[in-house]
């Protein structure tokens, strides 16, 4: 365990639901991370988070929502996602976002969209 | 746009063989390397990071950067069945501290 829990671990929706991913880190960490993993295609990076504040959205279509409401806490809202955001969605934090710090990864979501 | 290359695989090793993954990466100002390994229905976990041209050897592992041919490799020694899983290669480039591009990793399968 690396002491970054994600829930649900599996999640199937469909196109017209609104669901939301939940992230949890027990490091005592200031900054988190929404990451996509699609098939054949390599981790995406979706947002960051530092203290609370976003720093980065890298232009990830507004169907997928982050919040967060203190450090210790992520989700991703979700809503008329389409079929190709299948995927396992990862959440990950390190200390802070200087780089130096690993980035330690939550299990995943495994997201499903009929 | 930056982009990380790793060979997708499957490498097949041998038990007790050497193996060896390699990323080229295409930002020349990229500072920091490193070396992911995800086993399937799992997250990654960083296994090894490098900074600077040479190699850095860390139990059986071993990776190796050369900065001039935008270039990095990890070498896994005494090749073991539970090494069997898939390698991702990240770089942080010079622009953004904390941003990672990764590779879409190489599928290492050692076979007993």
């Amino acid at each position: 365990e690396t002491g970054v829990t994600q829930t649900p671990r599996h999640l199937v929706m469909g196109m017209t639901n609104k669901k939301s991913l939940k992230c949890e880190q027990h490091l005592g960490h200031n900054a988190m991370y929404w990451y996509k993993q699609s098939a054949k295609k390599p981790l995406e990076l979706m947002f960051v988070y530092s203290l609370e504040e976003r720093v980065e959205n890298n232009s990830v279509p507004s169907r997928f929502s982050p919040e967060c409401p203190n450090s210790s806490h992520l989700f991703l809202h979700l809503h008329t996602l389409q079929p190709e955001d299948s995927a396992l969605y990862l959440c990950a934090s390190s200390q802070d976002t200087s780089g130096i710090y690993e980035q330690y990864f939550g299990p995943g979501t495994r997201l499903t969209v009929t | 746009q930056k982009e990380v290359e790793q060979n997708s695989g499957p490498l097949s090793v041998p038990e007790g063989a050497i193996a060896s993954l390699n990323c080229t990466y295409s930002d020349r100002v990229s500072q920091s390397f490193f070396w992911y390994r995800q086993y399937s229905g799992k997250s990654p976990e960083l296994i090894m990071s490098i900074y600077s041209n040479g190699d850095k050897e860390d139990g059986r592992f071993t990776a190796q950067l050369n900065k001039a041919s935008q270039y990095v490799s990890l070498l896994i020694r005494d090749s073991q069945p539970s090494d069997s899983a898939t390698y991702l290669c990240a770089v942080r480039s010079g622009g953004s501290n904390y941003k990672l591009t990764f590779g879409k990793g190489t599928l290492l399968t050692v076979n007993p």
